[in-house]
């Protein structure tokens, strides 16, 4: 079974400069997380969905942050935009659903923004 | 707002002695959670804890959960190279399904 796939790996860019990662979860798997993890800390949710619906947004940066996941599979996370606080590691993960907690993590994307 | 502290930060152990991570929310959890991040690479789930005073074991790693279901506890036995990386605890409220992240504990093998 494929693992939670994330792209790009790494991304490089100029402060002011938009981004994209991209987010394709486990198949079936109707949770769908967006994590943001600073170097020596643990992951902080930006989003979460429950197949197509945002059901916690509450920490995500709305003013420069933007997610959708429009058939309930894979999603996509927007930086637009980047300032030079965002360069973190950017994971997503996937659960079968909200009250089946096990979250399978992606290997994230490195983001460094200059 | 609510939180889970994790201590301690860093612990750093002679291979073959044992580790330990604690875990504490202000408030009640429905369950806790624990991961291990490897150096580069990303949370991998090891168990959840539901029940109030909870023991699980696998292998060497003995995991906790307390009566108040509060604060939980991950100990490790015998350490070995393989354990290295940082262990993260995730507690889970019924009200929202949000999990809160503990700042996670890094084991490192002293050479």
């Amino acid at each position: 079974e494929a693992g939670v796939v994330q792209s790009p790996r790494y991304k490089i860019i100029e402060k002011k400069q938009p981004v994209a990662f991209w987010c394709n979860p486990i198949s079936g798997h109707n949770t769908l997380y967006w994590y943001l993890q600073n170097l020596g800390q643990g992951p902080e949710l930006l989003i979460r969905y429950e197949n197509e619906e945002a059901v916690d947004d509450s920490q995500l940066p709305k003013d420069r942050f933007s997610a959708e996941r429009l058939k309930g599979v894979d999603s996509t996370l927007k930086i637009q935009p980047a300032e030079l606080g965002d360069s973190a590691v950017y994971l997503c993960a996937s659960s079968l659903g909200r009250q089946v907690n096990e979250q399978f993590f992606g290997p994230g994307t490195r983001l460094t923004v200059l | 707002g609510q939180q889970v502290m994790q201590i301690p930060q860093y612990q750093h152990v002679q291979e073959g002695e044992d580790f330990t991570t604690y875990c504490n929310s202000s408030t009640t959890l429905s369950n806790i959670q624990w991961y291990k991040q490897r150096p580069g690479g990303h949370p991998v789930f090891l168990i959840q804890l539901v029940k109030s005073g909870e023991v699980k074991k696998q292998k060497r790693l003995t995991f906790q959960f307390g009566e108040a279901k509060k604060n939980s506890s991950l100990h490790i036995t015998a350490t070995q190279t393989t354990d290295v990386g940082t262990y993260f605890c995730a507690g889970q409220r019924d009200s929202n399904y949000q999990l809160i992240w503990g700042a996670g504990t890094k084991l490192i093998i002293k050479p």
